[in-house]
């Protein structure tokens, strides 16, 4: 069974400051994606990344960067947390069948 | 206007009952639709691809229309285990497998 895991299920961080959430998988995956999900909106792209030390901008990167230093890990970092970054964030893999992603269990982050 | 579009719902479904919901999207260049299943406060999970001659996985169906760029879902003879926020997701056309989904449409089946 592929296993998406992240590091927290639920975070309180405080306007300002940096947020690191952090995504392993274990099937050896080559792409890894990371997303918030906000109601009404559905799944929004922030970053994706297709191999080591590769990323690519999603559709709302703004306030977010990334960084892929193993393939099995992504990390999703808020440089300066801002309230309206207050949003449920999954993180994917896609295997060899590239269009089934596997979903980690979400961090419910909350920013005051 | 959102690129993948579905009915919020909800669809309130007595049990054993049949119920059916479409999205719709815009991307012309999409080659790859699918059907995701979200439960309450968990990750969504692939529930079936969607091929254009239509397929059935148990109780469920589901259908492509190209030429209107719809995709339907029909859940026959429902549990109440099927209650859950069914997700329509495409592929961007790109090489990448990136996918874009819908915002989801809320099923409620109920006693």
């Amino acid at each position: 069974d592929v296993k998406v895991t992240q590091s927290s299920r639920y975070l309180v961080k405080r306007t300002g400051e940096k947020v690191f959430l952090e995504c392993v998988q274990d099937m050896d995956h080559e792409n890894m994606f990371w997303y918030r999900q906000d109601p009404g909106l559905g799944l929004r792209l922030i970053y994706f990344s297709y191999d080591v030390k590769m990323k690519e901008k999603g559709d709302i990167p703004e306030g977010y960067s990334v960084s892929r230093e193993k393939k099995e890990r992504f990390s999703l970092i808020l440089e300066s947390a801002s309230t309206n970054q207050t949003s449920m964030y999954l993180c994917a893999s896609t295997g060899p069948v590239p269009y089934e992603q596997y979903f980690g269990p979400g961090t419910r982050l909350t920013v005051t | 206007r959102k690129e993948v579009e579905q009915d919020p719902g909800p669809f309130n479904v007595p049990e054993g009952a049949t119920v059916a919901f479409n999205c719709t999207y815009s991307n012309s260049a999409s080659q790859s639709f699918f059907w995701y299943r979200q439960d309450c406060r968990k990750e969504p999970k692939l529930l079936m691809s969607v091929y254009s001659s239509g397929n059935e996985d148990g109780r469920f169906t589901a259908q492509l229309n190209r030429a209107s760029q719809y995709i339907s879902l029909l859940i026959r003879d429902s549990k109440l285990s099927d209650s859950a926020t069914y997700l329509c997701v495409v592929n961007r056309g790109d090489s990448w497998g990136k996918l874009q989904f819908g915002a989801g449409t809320q099923v409620v089946v109920t006693p």
